[in-house]
């Protein structure tokens, strides 16, 4: 099973970026799609985008606007940026290893709360 | 955006019984860009089904998976005790990827 490990602050407040990061195993980080992903009570599971080790990005048109995803091959992370964040950003976020579009690997996910 | 709905929202079933969960999609997502996950309490979301019907390294053969265009089905020929959870079906036929409701399948 992949280790991927999601690292980032728990509580964000209101209007603030919420910043993520995911460390992937080395050597694999040339060879799949990296996403981000959430659950909320709310939304259920929602794909963010995916980034090529490439450079090549495809976001979710409904996040476009507020997220960007990067990777820095160097460190084996994957980031996530989320920017003005609202309590409906609240959820566990996990990043996932993508094949041809599904998710065949993902982080244990990690719970971040938007709050003042 | 393609929509994917999940029926039924909960099936009640007792170890050993057949299971049959459905997921219909808004449009066509192709004849095999439909996958399937296993999400138990507190984890992450597990691979079982890819491209339709072909299973993810070390899902046991009890797990199988059909279908094309707009109507897929998951089925687990005979429910074990770890089976009982909630499954969702995604679609990567096109952009933005697409997860369903879920359906959670709990013991009778």
């Amino acid at each position: 099973q992949v280790q991927l490990q999601e690292s980032g602050p728990g509580l964000v407040k209101p209007s603030e970026t919420l910043s993520l990061t995911c460390t992937v195993p080395g050597g694999a980080i040339n060879s799949y799609y990296w996403s981000w992903i959430r659950q909320s009570p709310g939304k259920g599971l929602e794909w963010f985008g995916h980034l090529y080790y490439t450079g090549t990005i495809n976001y979710n048109p409904s996040l476009k606007s507020r997220v960007t995803i990067s990777l820095d091959a160097s460190k084996n992370q994957l980031s996530l940026n989320l920017r003005s964040v609202s309590a409906a950003d609240t959820a566990v976020y996990y990043c996932a290893r993508g094949s041809s579009g599904y998710f065949s690997g993902w982080g244990q996910g990690t719970l971040v709360t938007v709050s003042s | 955006e393609i929509v994917l709905t999940q029926s039924p929202g909960t099936l009640s079933l007792s170890p050993g019984e057949r299971a049959t969960l459905s997921c219909r999609a808004s449009q066509s997502v192709g004849s095999i860009y439909l996958a399937w996950y296993q999400q138990k309490p507190g984890q992450a979301p597990r691979l079982l089904i890819y491209g339709a019907s072909n299973r993810a390294t070390g899902i046991p053969d009890r797990f199988s998976g059909s279908g094309s265009g707009t109507d897929f089905t998951l089925t687990i020929s005979g429910l074990e005790p770890e089976d009982f959870a909630v499954y969702y079906c995604q679609q990567y036929g096109n952009s933005p990827r697409t997860f369903g409701q879920g359906t959670k399948v709990e013991i009778k």
